[in-house]
């Protein structure tokens, strides 16, 4: 079945530091979405990517999806304390009837 | 506030007990789904109802059962219960059938099984 890759599994950073994490698909995507958890928290849908080779920014957010549509990247520009959390990739197949597979997220921890 | 609402917030039960969660869709959401989250790990993806009926299963348990309601809510039903069991759920709803619309989850039901 469909398997959605997401490295590092963890990352601890320097407040003001970037960070990037990646998101890789074992097959073709027919969209990738990325949800940010909060330590304690529910996922929070941030942003759809739906075409090939998609770039979105979200103020200090910037979201890649791959021109093959199986991988995608978030980075995050001079992180802060508030950027603490889990951030998943989730993505469906494109064939018909798939589901939406997470990966299994990258923990982001913002030293102040 | 993403509009899903789950209740109990807490539950703590001994194996071998029964127990029913349940969610509220966002108002308009004909989708609901049930996660389940273990410590420090992804979601894991139990099964999927769809206005009434059952769209998508994961690898959801014969233990467990859900079904959805005709005002829309869910239950996501856990009998048997086992230590492994012990877990967040979360309940998340969209508006379509498919996976092109985002999902908005609930804040979880933190199930404990002694």
């Amino acid at each position: 079945g469909q398997q959605v890759m997401q490295i590092p599994q963890y990352q601890h950073v320097q407040e003001g530091e970037d960070f990037t994490t990646y998101c890789n698909s074992s097959t073709t995507l027919s969209n990738i979405q990325w949800y940010k958890q909060r330590p304690g928290g529910h996922p929070v849908f941030l942003i759809q990517l739906v075409k090939s080779g998609e770039v979105k920014k979200q103020k200090r957010l910037t979201f890649q999806f791959g021109e093959a549509k199986k991988n995608s990247s978030l980075h995050i520009t001079a992180t802060q304390t508030t950027d603490v959390g889990t951030y998943f990739c989730a993505g469906p197949g494109e064939t018909s009837g798939s589901r939406l597979t997470f990966g299994e997220g990258t923990q982001l921890t913002v030293n102040p | 506030d993403s509009g899903v609402t789950q209740t109990p917030k807490h539950l703590i039960t001994a194996t071998g007990q029964r127990v029913t969660l349940r969610c509220s869709p966002r108002s308009g959401d004909l989708s609901v789904y049930w996660y389940q989250q273990s410590l420090d790990q992804g979601l894991q993806f139990l099964i999927q109802y769809y206005n009434g009926e059952e769209r998508a299963k994961g690898n959801i348990l014969e233990r467990f059962s859900a079904q959805q309601f005709p005002d829309l809510h869910s239950e996501l039903n856990l009998s048997s219960l086992e230590l492994g069991d012990s877990a967040l759920y979360f309940c998340a709803s969209s508006v379509a059938s498919g996976y092109n619309s985002p999902l908005h989850f609930g804040n979880g039901t933190r199930l404990t099984v002694t």
